[in-house]
């Protein structure tokens, strides 16, 4: 069965920097894309940015481009969203995507992980 | 960047009854559309892609049409399961992968 199990949910202040997780299991992580998808309270999604699993070669929207940065790990099949220095418009509700194939639609989605940004 | 643009905010329509929810974009997209379903304090969960093919375990009440810039899904039964949130994705022009701002479907 092909799961993405996120890590939990987390509290900062602006400023700070923050590393969330997105872990595959089930099928075979370097095959696929996972891509990052945005959605802020209340709000719909946002494409933020994907990665290939195989080479760590990464595309950013234009929106994110520059606040945030992808990496994965390939050795623990994780794939990791990290901020440098958050703000208070990233609290939102955060979703690792898997790429059925490359570049094309997203088939498996995990439970999600919210970022709260609060002084 | 491609826009992609749904149709209506919110509709209401009675369980049983029949359900078209449409999608526009700025360009062709050709048929790399997908729609996702996104209930209540879930994660989305893909419906159809290639604009018409049910993704696994997806009900046959649901189905996908349409091409270019035009399309549309229709649930053909509502099921009380069925109220949620639905979005379309265009994954033709990319970067970025861009998303409709979804349509609420509600029980009348």
């Amino acid at each position: 069965e092909v799961q993405l199990v996120q890590s939990g949910a987390e509290v900062r202040k602006p400023g700070e920097s923050l590393r969330i997780s997105c872990k595959g299991s089930g099928y075979d992580f370097p095959r696929f894309w996972i891509s990052w998808v945005r959605q802020m309270p209340g709000k719909g999604l946002e494409w933020m940015g994907r990665i290939d699993s195989s080479d760590s070669y990464s595309n950013y929207s234009p929106s994110f481009q520059g606040h945030v940065t992808l990496s994965v790990d390939r050795s623990v099949s994780t794939a990791y969203l990290q901020w440098t220095s958050l703000k208070a418009s990233d609290t939102a509700m955060y979703y690792c995507v898997r790429h059925s194939s490359s570049s094309s639609e997203l088939d498996f989605w995990g439970q999600g992980t919210l970022v709260t940004v609060s002084s | 960047e491609t826009v992609m643009m749904q149709s209506p905010v919110t509709l209401s329509v009675s369980p049983g009854e029949r359900a078209s929810l449409s999608c526009w974009a700025s360009q062709s997209v050709t048929s790399n559309l997908a729609w996702y379903q996104q209930r209540p304090g879930q994660a989305p969960r893909l419906l159809i892609y290639g604009a018409s093919t049910r993704a696994t375990g997806v009900p046959a009440r649901f189905s996908g049409s349409g091409s270019g810039t035009e399309f549309t899904l229709t649930i053909s039964s509502l099921q009380p399961e069925d109220f949620a949130v639905y979005y379309c994705q265009q994954y033709n022009n990319w970067p970025p992968y861009t998303f409709g701002q979804g349509t609420k479907l509600e029980i009348k």
